[in-house]
């Protein structure tokens, strides 16, 4: 069965300074992507950056970077330069990538997220 | 390029009445997604559609429960009966085969109250 972890319901970080949210995460499927979601006190859940299982290099998008260790399964989110706009639910993701659907499968799996304040 | 809409954004109901909710997807998106997520967790897999075909179902999906895209561009999900234990925000997310269906954009979410 597929899974994701999170194990830090909630976090505080200092404005300016970098946090790391964790993630770790159980499947036997070969191939699959993993996902951070950012979603606000609105509702909307916002795609922050997604990582390939056969990608060789950590994936980056502008001050958010993926942490990935394979072996370890655990795919931590580092935000930093925190900003007080960032304060919010943190969710990770997964889904498995079979070739036969033409690429990815449908759903998403999410952990159950963590919840991040940004201190002034 | 407007986002993923959802309406209405909140329902109010009681126990025993159907409700039914909209999703708009991103044009030229052929995936969409249904979500429900309750106080405290993160969303739970529901059904997709690719195109007009739904493709896969969860388990929490219950008889109560159907989803509708009839010709490939906005979808319903209607309730039948709702029970307490249905008050949650329905979301819907959709994707596009251009970037490998990895990216999924998700609306602002219809919330459910089930008196």
């Amino acid at each position: 069965a597929q899974k994701i972890t999170q194990t830090q319901p909630g976090m505080f970080v200092q404005e300016k300074e970098a946090v790391t949210l964790d993630c770790t995460y159980d499947t036997s499927d070969p191939s699959y992507g993993l996902f951070w979601y950012k979603q606000p006190s609105s509702g909307e859940m916002i795609f922050l950056i997604y990582q390939g299982s056969y990608d060789q290099q950590n994936a980056t998008e502008g001050r958010y970077s993926l942490n990935f260790q394979k072996a370890r399964k655990s795919a931590n989110l580092v935000i930093s330069a925190s900003q007080l706009g960032d304060s919010a639910m943190y969710f990770c993701a997964m889904r498995p990538i079979h070739m036969n659907y033409g690429g990815s499968q449908g759903n998403l799996i999410f952990g159950k997220g963590t919840k991040l304040s940004v201190k002034p | 390029d407007t986002g993923v809409s959802q309406d209405p954004r909140h329902k109010i109901t009681k126990r025993g009445q159907n409700v039914t909710f909209r999703c708009d997807p991103i044009s030229e998106h052929n995936r969409l997604y249904w979500y429900r997520q309750t106080l405290g967790q993160g969303p739970e897999f529901l059904t997709y559609f690719q195109n007009e075909a739904q493709l896969e179902k969860s388990r929490l999906l219950s008889d109560r429960f159907s989803a509708e895209r009839p010709k490939g561009s906005f979808s319903t999900l209607e309730i039948q009966r709702t029970e307490q234990g249905d008050s949650a925000m329905y979301l819907c997310a959709s994707s596009s085969p251009t970037s490998g269906f990895n990216e999924q954009f998700f609306g602002p979410g219809t919330r459910l109250t089930v008196l």
